[in-house]
């Protein structure tokens, strides 16, 4: 199985700040790669796919790049809304595999 | 609009069975497949399996092979997750999520969680 690990567990900053979360692959999945968000008591939101596709509806600010094993997502200018934990997920291989997450905290 | 709909919460005793609906609409339900993605409590996601929502065919991770069984319903445009031999552990909010299967593609929709909680 394809092992995905994000760094780092959690994230710290402040509104209006650059977040670089990032997702390592255990072996290529070329740019078969999502990301979600996920906040308290909600379903996984579907942010990115094929590495750097914008979901329909995500704002401009979330960007995602990396291809092979390094994926990084990128939210430009935090807002208050995305504090939330987000996970990496696999497309390439079987059995699908997500990330164990970063949570992104407000400082 | 794209929906998937759930059942509700179960509370089930070690050893028994569990079968959790999804229900869509909104969308040619037989173009796609879905995914079931379950959280055990504080923790993360765990991919369970997909399935051809049309053809019925399917395919799971390999813990849960011998244990689960999914189904399609395409005269009521709903799914079932059957999972069996339930142990503590598998206490989670069970999701569905539609899936094209694309390996350049994602889940995008996703119904709102089926809480499954196991204890004698």
């Amino acid at each position: 199985d394809i092992v995905l690990t994000q760094s780092p567990a959690t994230l710290s900053l402040s509104p209006g700040e650059r977040a670089t979360l990032s997702c390592r692959a255990s072996q290529s999945v070329s740019t078969f790669l999502a990301w979600f968000q996920q906040k308290p008591g909600q379903a996984p939101r579907l942010l990115i796919y094929n590495a750097s596709n914008r979901a329909t509806g995500i704002p401009a600010r979330f960007s995602g790049s990396g291809s092979g094993t390094d994926f990084t997502l990128t939210i430009s200018s935090l807002e208050p809304e995305d504090f939330a934990v987000y996970y990496c997920h696999q497309r390439s291989n079987w059995p699908r595999t997500f990330g164990q997450g970063t949570k992104l905290e407000i400082k | 609009q794209v929906q998937l709909v759930q059942s509700g919460a179960e509370v089930k005793k070690p050893g028994a069975s569990v079968k959790v609906s999804c229900r869509a609409s909104g969308y040619n339900f037989n173009s796609y497949g879905i995914t079931w993605v379950r959280q055990a409590p504080g923790q993360g996601l765990e991919w369970m399996g997909w399935i051809n929502a049309y053809k019925g065919n399917t395919d799971s991770a390999q813990k849960f092979q011998g244990r689960v069984t999914m189904t399609t319903d395409t005269s009521t445009t709903t799914v079932y997750m059957e999972l069996r031999s339930l142990r503590s552990d598998d206490t989670a909010v069970y999701y569905c999520a539609r899936d094209l299967n694309f390996p350049q593609l994602a889940p995008d929709y996703w119904g709102q969680g089926t809480l499954v909680t196991v204890s004698s």
